[in-house]
């Protein structure tokens, strides 16, 4: 079955940069996008972004160009997310999410990668 | 993009049904029928329960139904159980290969 494992907590200073990594498993790691969600304390989700796992190329949500970065390595079926200059205002639950069978929906969901952003 | 809007809170009693509504806009929801909703336990991760507006996956139980009419999408959680009590969060397309989430909705199970 679909599994996506993420990375460990992390604890970050403001400004530094922090890496998630997404490991896929289950199925074949191109034939489905990755997409990026977030969820800071006691809020909402937030749509990040998505990126073509065949071709590579990421779409990124109006409110989180710049500083987020979608990134594969399709040998090891990872994609990772790397968010730079990081702000307390990141400090939030990341999560990779693979879309469902057809469409736009969101059907399989990593754990959830906890950042916490803090001097 | 400007997040679809969803009631805060709803509350029902066991057996009873509820509705959740997630308005969103003409480049959204009502543009195209790539409507999702979630289910989200504290402490877990989000659940998919229905996908392009009012399809359900397997596993996913006959009590969570949705639909949509013009930019308002809804979903109906019949028959309400303890174990119901959750999140809720509805997702559109949103044209130019993007999404956008609802706010997000509390439900309470009296």
């Amino acid at each position: 079955q679909v599994h996506l494992v993420q990375s460990g907590s992390e604890l970050k200073k403001p400004g530094a940069s922090v890496t998630v990594s997404c490991k896929a498993s289950g199925y074949t790691f191109t034939d489905y996008p990755i997409n990026w969600v977030r969820q800071a304390p006691g809020k909402g989700l937030e749509w990040l972004g998505w990126i073509n796992t065949e071709t590579e190329t990421p779409t990124y949500a109006q409110a989180f160009t710049g500083r987020f970065v979608f990134s594969l390595d399709t040998s090891l079926s990872t994609a990772f997310l790397n968010v730079s200059g990081l702000e307390p205002g990141d400090t939030a639950l990341y999560f990779c999410v693979r879309r469902y069978t057809t469409g736009w929906s969101l059907g399989y969901w990593g754990q959830g990668t906890f950042v916490t952003v803090s001097s | 993009q400007s997040a679809l809007t969803q009631p805060r809170s709803v509350s029902g009693s066991p057996g009873q049904s509820i509705t959740i509504s997630c308005t969103g806009s003409s480049s959204d929801v009502g543009a195209y029928n790539f409507v999702s909703w979630y289910q989200e336990h504290p402490g877990k991760a989000p659940r998919l329960l229905i996908h392009a507006v009012n399809k359900r996956p397997s596993g996913v139980s006959d009590r969570f139904s949705a639909s949509k009419s013009g930019n308002t999408a809804s979903l109906t959680i019949s028959g309400l159980q303890a174990d119901d009590e959750a999140d809720y969060y509805c997702c559109s397309y949103a044209g130019g290969y993007t999404l956008v989430f609802g706010g997000g909705t509390k439900l309470t199970v009296l």
